[in-house]
């Protein structure tokens, strides 16, 4: 069963606003991963936080972990249509070897 | 250029037939990678390696079989045992099994005719 489940499945926003998405998983985690994948090509990994950061920023990402409530969200602030895509969880189990994927969330992006 | 590449990107195949799939990483990674991807979900992961001629399944490895015979090579070879292989096929690597940054490939199309 997949471990982490991202919502909502997709958003459609305007360019400039902020997109928001969230990621719920089971199990106790090592790590929590955000990936973007453009249609039809491969994964880019985006930010990577440990079990015991609350939050990290990487340019206009901005990703919080709640290991109590087992979700995390990713906020990507002023979108531009560049960041049309579907983005990842993935959540690493202790040990870290094992990295399972969620369904992902397809976000588009209007100019 | 330090990368991981995948060939071919489109691939057609008759039924009954096996197929290799290729991935080459210059990263110098000790670990590999095989995931299946189908439309509109996630990656579920087929097999993966942890050091050159190691290798394990993961969680949906029936009908597939892989080689790890070189540290920058990890071919995927889809059998005709494999009932629906119709799908995105993904290669990653990482630099070692306890640092979980996945670096990916451009992905394999392949098409069962």
């Amino acid at each position: 069963s997949q471990q982490g489940e991202e919502d909502p499945q997709a958003l459609s926003i305007q360019e400039g606003e902020n997109a928001t998405m969230n990621c719920s998983y089971k199990t106790s985690i090592n790590n929590l991963q955000w990936y973007r994948q453009n249609s039809g090509r491969g994964l880019v990994h985006l930010i990577l936080i440990r079990s015991n950061e609350r939050e990290k920023h990487s340019g206009r990402l901005r990703v919080t972990l709640d290991t109590s409530k087992k979700s995390s969200s990713l906020l990507i602030t002023a979108s531009r249509a560049a960041d049309t895509a579907s983005y990842f969880c993935a959540t690493a189990n202790t040990g870290g070897f094992k990295t399972i994927f969620g369904a992902g969330t397809r976000l588009f992006v209007k100019a | 250029d330090g990368g991981i590449t995948q060939s071919p990107k489109y691939l057609f195949r008759k039924e009954g037939q096996n197929v290799t799939l290729s991935c080459e990483q210059n990263l110098n990674h000790d670990a590999m990678y095989w995931y299946r991807q189908d439309p509109g979900q996630g990656l579920r992961l087929i097999y993966y390696s942890q050091i050159v001629n190691d290798f394990q399944k993961g969680d949906i490895a029936e009908g597939y079989s892989v080689s790890r015979e070189k540290k920058e090579s990890f071919p995927l070879t889809v059998t005709s045992a494999q009932k629906n292989p119709t799908a995105f096929y993904l290669c990653a690597s990482s630099r070692d099994h306890s640092y979980n940054e996945q670096f990916f490939g451009p992905g394999t199309r392949l098409t069962v005719l």
